[in-house]
């Protein structure tokens, strides 16, 4: 199994460019989430989703869009970019229920606004 | 969840010693206390999580101790190499999707 992959690996956008951050998992998790992290800070929440058609806002969801169309993929949308949007974002899964594996994390998109 | 500000708080310890890594969490009604490892430009990584309803559990090389009375959290490493090198965070699962609330995140530097 690849895991969690996540494309691209860096990016460098303009003030007002939309970009998607895809993310991929080969798991059959139901669960995923998308992530931020500030530098020296811990991970907040944007959005997630317990399955496919269904997804819901986290902590952090203002400038961000998500889809879930499918089990495996959970693409995650800026639309009107902003220098606040400047962070690494990071995808994660896991399988439904509170026991088991805890979430798998991609590698991480390093996404710079200016 | 707390964050940190720009500064990371840092454990320096040397090789071969046992490292204590502390961590305050904020809800009382969370299912699972879990610690993840951040190695420079990756993903967190699971370390070890302990359920609510325990306040103790070993893994390989490393415990996790809770306390739900002052809502504290510490994972210990025996005998600390230098690749536990990384930024440790604790966090707190509970609710719908079993999200996570990631707390204070402490980096761990390992001198030789």
């Amino acid at each position: 199994n690849a895991g969690v992959t996540q494309t691209p690996k860096f990016r460098i956008l303009k003030i007002g460019q939309s970009m998607t951050l895809q993310c991929t998992q080969d798991m059959n998790h139901n669960y995923m989430y998308w992530y931020r992290q500030d530098p020296g800070m811990g991970l907040k929440l944007i959005y997630y989703s317990v399955g496919a058609g269904i997804t819901d806002k986290g902590e952090v969801p203002n400038g961000y869009n998500v889809s879930r169309s499918t089990t495996e993929d959970f693409p995650l949308r800026l639309e009107l970019a902003a220098p606040s949007q400047t962070s690494v974002y990071f995808c994660a899964s896991r399988l439904q229920g509170p026991e088991g594996p805890e979430q798998y994390f991609g590698p991480g998109t390093r996404l710079t606004v200016t | 969840g707390e964050s940190v500000g720009l500064h990371l708080p840092t454990l320096s310890v040397q090789e071969g010693d046992n490292s204590i890594i502390n961590c305050a969490y904020s809800n009382s009604a969370s299912d699972y206390f879990i610690w993840y490892k951040q190695e420079s430009g990756k993903g967190p990584q699971f370390i070890i999580d302990i359920r609510s309803n325990m306040d103790k559990r070993q893994g390989q090389r490393v415990t996790v101790l809770l306390n739900k009375t002052v809502k504290h959290l510490s994972l210990q490493i025996a005998a600390t190499q230098p690749g536990d090198s990384a930024v440790y965070f604790c966090a707190e699962k509970g609710g719908t999707a079993s999200k996570l609330t990631f707390g204070t995140g402490t980096r761990l530097q390992v001198t030789l």
